[in-house]
């Protein structure tokens, strides 16, 4: 069974620094996609970037951006220049190709100190 | 579009009533799912439907659980009887097949406690 694991459950970081949240997976297949979705005190579940198994460049969208290690089989998520509007609940999730699916990880509760 | 659109957004009821979850796709996504989070377990996946047909139910916790999609622009998550330990937040997501490297797009969820 597919697994994703969140190691962090809570981060903290100073206003404009840079945190990395980890996420590591459990998978037998070769094509599947990963997601970092972000859940703000609002609920909603928001998909901040998304990384395909088979391409090597690393994801970025603005001030985030992955390190995607398929061989270690890890997906971290790189906050630059944090605000405070970055504080939420970060889910790593995992979907395998062809399925619709998504594993989601327990999650990291980033905190942004001013 | 207006996004998948869930209601109520909050529920309060007693043990023993039912209770009726709602979801609106949007328009044109063909695959459906309903999540719940709690703290204990995280995310999970009761259930998802293709073309409005269930595909995947072997998240449903019990019978006590019913999801249907009679069209596809309308879901329901019936829980009856509910109990307490059926408190969680209820997330109704869709996606678009030929997109699906897109991810979901997830409605606002229901907040549901029992009492």
């Amino acid at each position: 069974a597919q697994t994703v694991t969140q190691s962090q459950p809570e981060m903290s970081v100073q206003e404009a620094e840079t945190v990395t949240l980890s996420c590591t997976y459990d998978t037998s297949e070769s094509d599947y996609y990963l997601f970092w979705y972000k859940q703000p005190p609002s609920r909603q579940m928001i998909l901040v970037i998304r990384q395909e198994a088979y391409k090597q460049q690393n994801a970025t969208e603005n001030r985030f951006s992955v390190n995607f290690q398929k061989a270690a089989k890890s997906f971290s998520l790189k906050i630059s220049d944090s605000q405070l509007g970055d504080a939420a609940m970060y889910f790593c999730a995992y979907k395998i190709q062809g399925a619709q699916k998504l594993v989601f990880g327990q999650g990291t509760r980033l905190t942004i100190n001013p | 579009d207006a996004g998948v659109i869930q209601s109520p957004r909050h529920e309060v009821t007693e043990m023993g009533q039912e209770v009726t979850l709602r979801c609106k796709p949007i328009s044109g996504h063909d695959y459906l799912f309903w999540y719940r989070q709690t703290m204990m377990r995280g995310l999970e996946l009761l259930i998802y439907f293709n073309n409005n047909v269930p595909i995947d139910d072997s998240g449903m916790p019990e019978d006590r659980f019913s999801a249907k999609m009679p069209n596809a622009s309308f879901s329901t998550l019936k829980i009856q009887p509910s109990e307490p330990r059926d408190s969680a937040v209820y997330f109704c997501a869709s996606s678009l097949w030929e997109r699906g490297a897109q991810g979901y797009t997830f409605g606002s969820g229901t907040r549901l406690t029992v009492v």
